[in-house]
């Protein structure tokens, strides 16, 4: 089974700290998403990435960084956290592009930011 | 613009009792993927299903069954003698083709509970 870990389930952080969240797949995918998910919204997309290096934004980017230095390994950043990042952070990964792939979640960092 | 409507946000039924969890679609593509995840107290979205644009036959997965209507721009998920398992928020989505990469649109999902 495809797994997918996050570094912490819970987060509390200091308005303007600077935030790292991270995600780990084992199963090799190219692809990976930040999204965060808040009440009556779903989930909305912050970032993706479709291969080591490569990052596209969102929908909602803005506050937000990225990494993806190893295939592995996606890692979100908030630069200088406020308190209306205080959500939930999913991450996923899938397959290539084009066969629409089911997404597979982690478990999700709940974040809450003083 | 490409948008997935969960028009259900809660609904409470006791055990063994049927529940149809409504998803409304729209898009512009001709080719489209649909999906629904479910997610449980613990947190992790599970994959249930997929459903290409160009397959509208229903699909029937033990006591879950999906409803894939093309007029109407519906994918509807039903539940049949539900269980306390099945407590989760269940989400819809829309597979969206941007620049040549294919990213998920969300609805706002449904908070299932199923009570003894």
């Amino acid at each position: 089974d495809v797994k997918v870990t996050q570094s912490s389930r819970y987060l509390v952080k200091r308005t303007g700290e600077k935030v790292f969240l991270e995600c780990v797949q084992d199963m090799d995918h190219e692809n990976m998403f930040w999204y965060r998910q808040d009440p009556g919204l779903g989930l909305r997309l912050i970032y993706f990435s479709y291969d080591v290096k490569m990052k596209e934004k969102g929908d909602i980017p803005e506050g937000y960084s990225v990494s993806r230095e190893k295939k592995e390994r996606f890692s979100l950043i908030l630069e200088s956290a406020s308190t209306n990042q205080t959500s939930m952070y999913l991450c996923a990964s899938g397959r290539e592009f084009g066969g629409n792939q089911p997404q597979h979640f982690g478990d999700g960092t709940r974040l809450s930011i003083l | 613009a490409q948008k997935v409507t969960q028009a259900q946000t809660e609904i409470s039924v006791v055990e063994k009792e049927d529940v149809t969890l409504d998803c409304v679609y729209e898009t512009r593509d001709t080719t489209y993927y649909l999906f629904w995840y479910k997610q449980p107290p613990s947190g992790e979205l599970v994959f249930l299903i997929r459903r290409n644009s160009f397959d509208e036959q229903n699909e029937i997965s033990g006591r879950y069954s999906w409803n894939f209507q093309k007029s109407t721009s519906s994918f509807n998920f039903t539940i049949t003698a539900s269980q306390v398992v099945d407590s989760a928020v269940y989400f819809c989505a829309l597979s969206e083709q941007v620049g040549g990469y294919n990213k998920l649109i969300f609805g706002a999902g449904t908070r299932l509970a199923v009570h003894p």
